[in-house]
């Protein structure tokens, strides 16, 4: 089964920071690659995905990831970061079993908060 | 176009009490997923729709936990009884079709709390 690592569970920036927050995960195979975010009172929404190709993505608001495959990486980054980006912050990952779009794994998330 | 819709938004029931969670996908979306979300934990995956059959049921605690989606739309989540342990937030997920390419489209979830 596939699992996945979020390293830091709590970050705190001042505005203007960069930003990277790290995700491993483990699966032998093919996979498609998440990051979510959780704004505070608010659903689950996507910050940007991988499927295959450039391995550089970019995502809304600013946000963007690059998916090692050497190091089962997938790390979120961002320039520089705003008040507004506190939030919490979940890498997933679904397996390519073949039979569909499995559910996705999730890390334990990171609780990002920028201070102003 | 309208979200995933959950209700209700919160619950709170006593343990050993039944308690049933309603999600309304996007429409025209045939896969839907219920996950399960620990006080600081990411969402776990407890079973997968295609339609109204379900092709990934393994993560979920038969022996309290039941789920249905008649005509593959609208699903409802049911626990009976429910245990201390239960306390959490339930997640509904919709997405366009299963297949390897599309992204997940989540609701606002039920937080449930059992006394």
């Amino acid at each position: 089964a596939q699992s996945v690592s979020q390293h830091n569970h709590h970050v705190i920036l001042s505005e203007a920071a960069s930003l990277e927050l790290g995700c491993n995960y483990s699966y032998g195979g093919t996979v498609n690659l998440f990051w979510y975010v959780q704004y505070p009172g608010q659903h689950l929404q996507l910050l940007l995905k991988y499927f295959s190709g450039d391995p550089l993505v970019k995502g809304i608001k600013g946000f963007e990831a690059e998916f090692i495959k050497s190091k089962f990486s997938f790390n979120l980054r961002k320039p520089s970061v705003q008040w507004s980006d506190t939030a919490e912050y979940f890498c997933a990952v679904t397996p390519y079993s073949g039979g569909g779009a499995d559910g996705l794994t999730f890390g334990k998330g990171t609780h990002l908060i920028i201070q102003p | 176009e309208a979200g995933v819709v959950q209700s209700p938004r919160y619950k709170i029931i006593e343990k050993k009490q039944p308690v049933a969670f309603w999600c309304n996908p996007i429409s025209g979306h045939n896969t839907l997923y219920w996950y399960l979300q620990n006080l600081g934990q990411g969402p776990e995956l407890l079973i997968r729709y295609e339609n109204e059959e379900a092709v990934d049921d393994s993560q979920l605690p038969k022996d309290r936990f039941s789920a249905e989606r008649l005509k593959g739309v609208d699903s409802t989540l049911k626990i009976q009884p429910a245990e201390l342990g239960d306390s959490a937030v339930y997640l509904c997920a919709s997405s366009p079709r299963g297949d390897f390419y599309n992204e997940q489209f989540f609701g606002p979830g039920t937080r449930l709390t059992v006394l």
